[in-house]
């Protein structure tokens, strides 16, 4: 079946430093979504990417979709303490119709 | 609107009892999901349902049995719950699962399994 990692699992910044999530589908997906989950919390919508190769900012936040659909990537600039939470990429692939998540990275930003 | 609820937010259950979660939602969206947390972990899909009267298996569906009431409700049983069912469980909720619309979630309910 459909299989989505992320990579790194947890990451842990100073305040202003950089941070990117990596996320890896087993199979092409029709578009990927990405969530904020903050601790205790429930996830949160982000934004979608449908194009192969989009990049879409919001902010501090600048997401790409790969040119083969089946990888994407999260990129904060400059964090802050409210990014705080864990980060998850979700897709769906084919005619599974199964919306999938992936693993999720953690991330801890201290000052 | 309230968007996406679920009850009970907490329950504790002792091994071998059964129990269901409620899910409802007032967006009229079509496809509804239910997931599994555990703790430092991601999101696994149990059941989901694209549309009112069809339901279909996720990654984890053993131990569970799930119903679509009619379009705003969809319920997660557990038959005799194990510890290893121990965990958050959400739902969701998308307006149309083909077009993997935004999922909006439910607060979650937290569910001990002793």
């Amino acid at each position: 079946g459909q299989q989505v990692m992320q990579i790194p699992q947890y990451q842990h910044v100073q305040e202003g430093e950089d941070f990117t999530t990596y996320c890896n589908s087993s199979t092409t997906l029709s578009n990927i979504q990405w969530y904020k989950q903050r601790p205790g919390g429930h996830p949160v919508f982000l934004i979608q990417l449908v194009k192969s190769g989009e990049v879409k900012k919001q902010k501090r936040l600048t997401f790409q979709f790969g040119e083969a659909k089946k990888n994407s990537s999260l990129h904060i600039t400059a964090t802050q303490t409210t990014d705080v939470g864990t980060y998850f990429c979700a897709g769906i692939s084919g005619t599974a119709s199964k919306l999938t998540f992936g693993t999720g990275t953690r991330l801890q930003v201290t000052l | 609107n309230a968007g996406v609820t679920q009850t009970p937010k907490f329950q504790v259950l002792k091994t071998g009892q059964s129990m269901t979660l409620q899910c409802a939602q007032d967006m009229n969206h079509n496809s509804m999901y239910w997931y599994r947390q555990d703790p430092g972990m991601g999101l696994r899909l149990i059941y989901y349902s694209a549309s009112e009267g069809t339901t279909d298996k996720g990654e984890v569906p053993n131990g569970y049995n799930v119903s679509r009431l009619n379009k705003r409700e969809f319920s997660l049983r557990l038959e005799s719950a194990a510890p290893s069912q121990t965990s958050v469980y959400f739902c969701a909720s998308t307006v149309h699962i083909i077009e993997a619309t935004e999922a909006f979630f439910g607060q979650g309910t937290r569910l001990t399994v002793v």
